[in-house]
């Protein structure tokens, strides 16, 4: 079965700045796009990014753009979120899925912005 | 608010049907085609049919999607107390160039 584990996630304050990572196993990592998946508390899904699986493409949600940065090393079967410039409203689970169409998800990992 | 509209809520009772509602537009549903997701609660959602009415492997028959237009419904048959969960669509949108979800159908099995 697909493995997806997140990391990274925890308390930054508005303004600040933090970098999710998720491992992938189990599947070629190479060979598929990935995304980032947001559910802020007792919401529902917000796509946040997607990245081809080469990198050379990338996609961000207008609520993102400009702050985020999606990116991934396939030699170390990583995907990556670099979170700058974080506010309130960005305080969430975020989830990494394989696939544009979000095939598979990990567990997620918590971020909270607040002062 | 959602770029695809559920309804917040639906219900039945077991063994019984319920069918969940997903309203777009000609730039994303009517475009493109529709994923549905389950989310158990505190668990991360789940792929439950793709590409309008596909199911991927383990899914049971009793998930059946389809799509006409801008509209996609998610039928659930012969309903089951493990069916209790968040259901959500989701689609491409070619005006966004982004990927949209519903806001999301609690599902109660009374």
């Amino acid at each position: 079965d697909v493995q997806l584990l997140e990391s990274g996630g925890g308390l930054v304050q508005p303004g600040g700045s933090l970098r999710l990572s998720c491992a992938a196993s189990r599947f070629t990592f190479s060979s598929c796009a990935m995304a980032w998946v947001r559910q802020a508390p007792g919401r529902g899904l917000e796509w946040v990014s997607s990245i081809s699986n080469s990198g050379g493409n990338t996609y961000y949600a207008d609520s993102v753009k400009g702050r985020f940065t999606i990116s991934r090393d396939n030699s170390k079967n990583t995907l990556y979120l670099q979170m700058n410039s974080l506010r309130a409203d960005d305080t969430a689970i975020y989830f990494c899925a394989k696939e544009h169409y979000f095939e598979s998800w990990g567990q997620g990992t918590l971020v909270t912005v607040s002062s | 608010q959602s770029v695809l509209t559920q309804p917040p809520s639906a219900s039945g009772a077991p063994g019984l049907t319920v069918t969940i509602s997903c309203s777009g537009s000609i730039s994303n549903l009517g475009s493109n085609v529709v994923y549905w997701y389950q989310q158990l609660p505190a668990t991360a959602p789940s792929l439950l049919i793709y590409r309008n009415n596909q199911r991927p492997s383990g899914v049971p028959d009793r998930f059946s999607g389809s799509k006409s237009g801008t509209t996609a419904s998610l039928a659930i048959s012969g309903l089951r107390s493990e069916d209790e969960a968040d259901y959500y669509c989701a689609g491409w949108d070619d005006s966004l160039r982004g990927w949209v979800f519903g806001g999301g159908t609690k599902l109660t099995v009374l």
